[in-house]
């Protein structure tokens, strides 16, 4: 099984919201990926996981806060996210046990995130 | 540091044409290269990989892509172009060594005419 589920598929909240994007994949992957992708564009990376703990942090925002539970699990939580935050939220997981980025990542299908 | 550039950020070919998907590479340390396929609403999938263990590598739904070092260039092909092919199409770096990040090209979107 090289799955990885998100949910949920579409969001929309306001600039005062709370809100969760959820990412589980049962590989058996230590390393797991959050993507921020706008439309026509490449994914861009925001946090990388690896053991479950957070390794990568491309200077993203604090309205954004990752967190790994275990290692089947990532989430992100939004908070007084901004217009230009609406985008593809992509989660990726890897084995995660070679080192560097040598390793195929394996995609969910995104949350769809629109902020009004 | 590591990066790709992707030549041409849309390519329209005809049912049954060559596919030809251009991108190159810049890295200090020998790369590991990918590409990935993005169809509409959805994830990204692997296509194919290289690993150093072969110049070509051969990938699903028949695409291929050729490293040349002396170019340091990844193009990807696929002979005869399918309506389903349409999608678009991200070419990658990593390498052995820093952390798990991945560098994507910025794309190629593929049309196809029938």
């Amino acid at each position: 099984d090289t799955e990885v589920t998100q949910t949920p598929k579409h969001l929309v909240m306001g600039m005062t919201n709370k809100k969760s994007l959820k990412c589980e994949q049962h590989m058996g992957h230590r390393a797991m990926y959050w993507y921020k992708q706008k439309a026509k564009k490449p994914p861009e990376l925001m946090f990388v996981y690896s053991y479950e703990k957070l390794s990568i942090n491309e200077s993203v925002p604090s309205r954004f806060s990752p967190e790994c539970p275990n290692s089947s699990l990532l989430n992100l939580h939004l908070h007084a996210l901004q217009p230009e935050d609406s985008a593809l939220y992509l989660c990726a997981s890897s084995q995660g046990t070679s080192g560097g980025s040598r390793e195929t990542q394996y995609f969910g299908p995104g949350t769809r995130l629109l902020v009004l | 540091a590591q990066s790709v550039t992707q030549l041409g950020s849309h390519v329209s070919v005809s049912e049954g044409a060559l596919v030809l998907l251009r991108c190159n590479y810049s890295s200090s340390v020998p790369p590991y290269l990918f590409w990935y396929v993005q169809y509409p609403n959805q994830g990204l999938q692997l296509l194919l990989k290289y690993t150093s263990a072969a110049t070509l590598v051969k990938g699903i739904n028949g695409f291929e892509a050729e490293f040349k070092k002396s170019e340091t260039s990844f193009h990807l092909t696929k002979p005869s172009a399918h309506m389903s092919d349409a999608a678009e199409y991200f070419c990658a770096v990593g390498g052995p060594f820093g952390n798990n990040d991945m560098r994507f090209g910025a794309g190629t979107r593929l049309t196809v005419k029938p």
